[in-house]
């Protein structure tokens, strides 16, 4: 079975330049998170999607963050302008909608801004 | 605020013997909670869960205890094996809200 696709694996960009980050969820799963993951901060939940639909992004550090979802299976995060602190590794995950339902990660985007 | 906390970074143990991973949690409205192990390079995998309603929960050498009036749960994983060194993080959620807050992981080494 395919699990949770993340594309590119690895970004190296300057800084100011615009980066997109891209998800392919599992088939079938219709909740959809984006976790950013830092040595200080840990994991945290940047952003997350029922059916498409954002449902709450507290997490999303400022307006230079936006995420969409255009359909049920490819979402985007984009960081524009990019600065040297977003440098991290951002993780997509995705669920069954309904309680205790585990979120299913996929391998991540290391990115590094110059 | 670290509403989840995972006090030990690092934990060594034999080949064989039993690794206990532990965490703390502060928000008592969670009551789900869940054990992710993690590779390098590769994404956090589910490895268990449990609900509040339960204080134990067992999946072949893997097993989570829930204290909830202690706010802690544990993870037991017997016999332990070399292929079990990895990051484990915990994370608990509220009821139908969806948001996962994790600890920042131990790394666990088991020996040969």
């Amino acid at each position: 079975d395919a699990g949770v696709i993340q594309s590119p694996r690895h970004e190296v960009t300057e800084m100011g330049q615009e980066v997109t980050l891209r998800c392919k969820p599992i088939s079938g799963h219709n909740s959809l998170f984006w976790y950013r993951q830092t040595m200080m901060r840990g994991l945290e939940l940047l952003i997350y999607f029922n059916n498409n639909v954002p449902i709450d992004d507290s997490g999303m550090p400022e307006d230079r963050f936006s995420a969409k979802m255009p359909n049920a299976s490819f979402s985007t995060l984009k960081i524009q302008p990019s600065e040297p602190r977003d440098s991290a590794v951002y993780f997509c995950a995705s669920s069954f909608k309904g309680n205790n339902q585990p979120q299913h990660f996929g391998d991540g985007t290391r990115l590094s801004i110059l | 605020d670290q509403q989840v906390k995972q006090n030990s970074p690092s934990l060594s143990v034999q080949e064989g013997r039993i690794s206990i991973l532990n965490c703390d949690y502060t928000n008592s409205m969670f009551d789900y909670f869940l054990w992710y192990k993690k590779y390098p390079a590769e994404g956090p995998t589910f490895l268990i869960s449990i609900s509040s309603i339960k204080d134990k929960n067992e999946d072949g050498r893997f097993t989570v205890f829930l204290n909830k009036s202690a706010k802690h749960l544990s993870l037991h994983i017997v016999p332990s094996q070399p292929g079990d060194s990895a990051v484990y993080f915990c994370a608990a959620s509220r009821g139908s809200n969806y948001k996962l807050t994790f600890g920042k992981g131990t790394l666990l080494t088991v020996n040969p």
